[in-house]
């Protein structure tokens, strides 16, 4: 069955480091997202992607990177300048026009330990 | 600003009752569309409607509807008869621009948890 997942379920992460949490879709979607869930905040837009490589900030990429080399590849990096990286991420992909097509992994929890 | 507005962070409904959750946008495109999403403690986003702003008519799912009052920039999501599995974080999000291809990001509001009680 066609869908996103998303690697791994849980992360921890020591102060200082880099982590990069996966993103695989084998929907053939154009367009991926990674989103940001903190308690009582909602989905915040970190990064996404129209293309292969290429990619835009979305509103809180700051501390954030990512790569989209492979259509079906959407990976994000964590780097050490995210001062509060703690939350719930998701990654997300869509098609074109079709408003009905936007598809959502099961998420990655990260904690900074 | 924001863009979308969930002003209720918390509801406690009866089972069986009927149910509005409020959300409300601000855009100034005129081609926009307005989607519902529920997301369960394990935090999958599970589509459950999604209202066009040129449909005509209020979108229905099920026991899903969406009350689009589009010159108040309101589109709340009407859950009939609510059973205990309904419990969790529901969000309103916004695509605008949906005539230009590349603006297919999603803007969310804040959420409501929904809890049903028995």
């Amino acid at each position: 069955d066609g869908g996103i997942t998303q690697s791994p379920k849980y992360l921890f992460r020591k102060e200082g480091q880099n982590v990069t949490l996966s993103c695989e879709q084998n929907l053939n979607h154009d367009a991926m997202y990674w989103y940001r869930q903190d308690p009582g905040q909602g989905l915040r837009l970190i990064y996404y992607s129209q293309i292969v490589n290429d990619f835009q900030k979305g509103d809180i990429a700051e501390g954030y990177s990512v790569s989209r080399e492979k259509k079906e590849s959407f990976p994000l990096t964590v780097t050490s300048a995210q001062k509060n990286p703690t939350a719930f991420y998701l990654c997300a992909s869509s098609i074109g026009r079709d408003m009905y097509g936007y598809t959502f992994g099961s998420g990655t929890r990260l904690t900074v330990v | 600003a924001q863009k979308i507005t969930q002003t209720q962070p918390g509801m406690f409904v009866q089972e069986k009752e009927a149910v509005t959750l409020d959300c409300t946008y601000d855009t100034s495109d005129p081609s926009y569309g307005l989607f519902w999403y529920k997301q369960p403690s394990s935090g999958e986003m599970i589509f459950l409607i999604y209202q066009g702003s040129y449909d005509q008519q209020n979108a229905t799912e099920g026991r899903y509807s969406l009350n689009f009052q589009k010159a108040r920039k309101s589109a709340n999501l009407v859950i009939s008869a609510s059973q205990l599995g309904d419990s969790a974080m529901y969000f309103c999000a916004m695509r605008e621009g949906l005539s230009n291809f590349g603006n297919e990001k999603l803007t969310f509001g804040t959420g409501t948890r929904l809890t049903i009680i028995p």
